[in-house]
């Protein structure tokens, strides 16, 4: 089974400078991707950033990039230059690669909160 | 990119009554579907998996009478809470996985169905 542990109910940030969200995992299988969803008030989940267990680099999208550790089993977000429009909820996930259309393992999330 | 619609986008009805939510991917087959509940504050649970012309596997604690899935296309998974009653009050996600390339392991969600049971 796998399993995500997000530690962070809740940040905070002033507009412009960069942030980092804690998101660990646990699996006992080897192939794997981690991802990190945004959520805000609307509801919808929005994609953010991909990790694979076997990428040699760590992924970057623009102003997210996932700090990959996988001899500590974490998957950091880290949003620069954080603007007012980030505000919101932050799901890292997991699933595995191996079993076709597997599904995904959500953490608790954290609350982002971008001040000006 | 891929788009998965949902509809209603809200709804609110009466307790004891049945509600019928669609899922729909809108430039794609989805021979998969996830469905997931969201409570105030909480996190993306895992209710079923819709599979096309098959029954649906259902998690566990998840009672597959009340929450009927029909996966009757490509396109179109439904999600029908039957007497609903108002702990069934949660915003449902549905979510659909597109073959190949980078998509592969990426899984498109729907914008979400706030269920409000009085």
């Amino acid at each position: 089974a796998q399993k995500i542990t997000q530690t962070q109910p809740g940040m905070f940030v002033q507009e412009k400078e960069a942030v980092t969200l804690d998101c660990t995992y646990d699996t006992s299988d080897p192939s794997y991707g981690l991802f990190w969803y945004k959520q805000p008030s609307s509801g919808e989940m929005i994609f953010l950033i991909y990790q694979g267990s076997y990428d040699q680099q760590n992924a970057t999208e623009g102003r997210y990039s996932l700090n990959f550790q996988k001899a500590r089993k974490s998957a950091n977000l880290v949003i620069s230059a954080s603007q007012l429009g980030d505000s919101a909820m932050y799901f890292c996930a997991m699933r595995v690669l191996n079993s076709g259309y597997s599904t995904l393992t959500f953490g608790k999330g954290t609350m982002l909160l971008v001040s000006p | 990119g891929a788009v998965v619609s949902q509809h209603p986008s809200w709804v609110i009805c009466k307790s004891g009554t049945s509600v019928k939510i669609e899922c729909r991917s809108l430039d794609f087959q989805a021979t998969t579907m996830f469905w997931y509940r969201q409570f105030p504050k909480q996190s993306l649970m895992l209710m079923a998996t819709s599979n096309e012309g098959s029954k649906a596997t259902y998690e566990q604690g998840v009672e597959k009478d009340k929450f009927l899935i029909n996966h009757a296309s490509l396109t179109l998974s439904t999600l029908t809470v039957t007497s609903a009653h108002p702990e069934d009050s949660s915003f449902y996600i549905c979510s659909a996985p597109l073959a190949g390339g980078r998509s592969s392991y990426e899984q498109y969600f729907g914008p979400g169905t706030r269920l409000t049971v009085t």
